[in-house]
């Protein structure tokens, strides 16, 4: 299985910061990566696919980039609802795996 | 607009058969598309269950392969999940959701609600 690692577990932020979440796969799983946001008691929502597109109706403060093993989730001038847990997730070879999430929180 | 609901029951007793469905409303599964199982534990991350399409192929999880059955009823617009000889650790939320464009790789774009079964005698 490919592993999923994310760095920060947890991240204490402002509104209007700029925040950088990175996750890192076991193997090289190419552009397969997502990103997702989940709010207590929500599923979770789809922000970036294939790495670096962003999903239709996200805000352009979310963009993503990386390939191969590593990957970056930026969240541009961060906003109240922004406050949330971010999950990333590889596509790339059975089992589909999750990271273990980074929960952004209100400094 | 697409959406999806799960039903089942919240609680079963260790040993038996979680069963799930997931209804699709705003989109024929016959069409196309493939559709998803995902649990997160009280508290844990997300796992992958496993993805049928809508020619009732399928790909599981490993981990659970032995004990779980995803099937597709196009007449009725749903898809169920079936998860025998639970213990405490199957307790989960369980989202259906589905998988994005038509290429079975893509990230799930639409997701239910979630539903809560707790394993409990």
């Amino acid at each position: 299985d490919v592993q999923m690692t994310q760095s920060p577990s947890s991240v204490s932020a402002s509104v209007g910061d700029r925040v950088t979440i990175t996750c890192r796969a076991s193997q090289g799983i190419s552009s397969w990566l997502a990103w997702y946001q989940q709010k207590p008691g929500k599923a979770p929502k789809l922000l970036i696919y294939a790495a670096s597109n962003l999903q239709s109706g996200v805000p352009s403060r979310f963009s993503g980039s990386g390939s191969g093993t590593l990957f970056t989730l930026t969240i541009d001038s961060l906003q109240p609802e922004d406050f949330a847990t971010y999950y990333c997730q590889q596509s790339n070879s059975f089992p589909f795996t999750f990271g273990p999430g980074t929960k952004v929180e209100i400094k | 607009q697409v959406q999806l609901q799960e039903s089942g029951p919240g609680l079963v007793k260790p040993s038996e058969t979680l069963s799930l469905t997931c209804t699709v409303s705003g989109y024929s599964i016959s069409s196309g598309y493939h559709w998803v199982w995902i649990r997160q534990p009280p508290g844990k991350g997300l796992e992958w269950i496993g993805t049928v399409d809508h020619r009732d192929s399928t790909y599981y999880n490993p981990s659970l392969v032995s004990r779980v059955t995803i099937s597709v009823d196009t007449s009725k617009n749903q898809f169920s999940l079936k998860l025998n000889s639970v213990t405490a650790a199957d307790t989960a939320v369980y989202y259906c959701a589905r998988i994005l464009g038509g290429d079975l790789l893509n990230p799930f774009d639409v997701w239910g609600p979630g539903t809560m079964v707790a394993v409990s005698s």
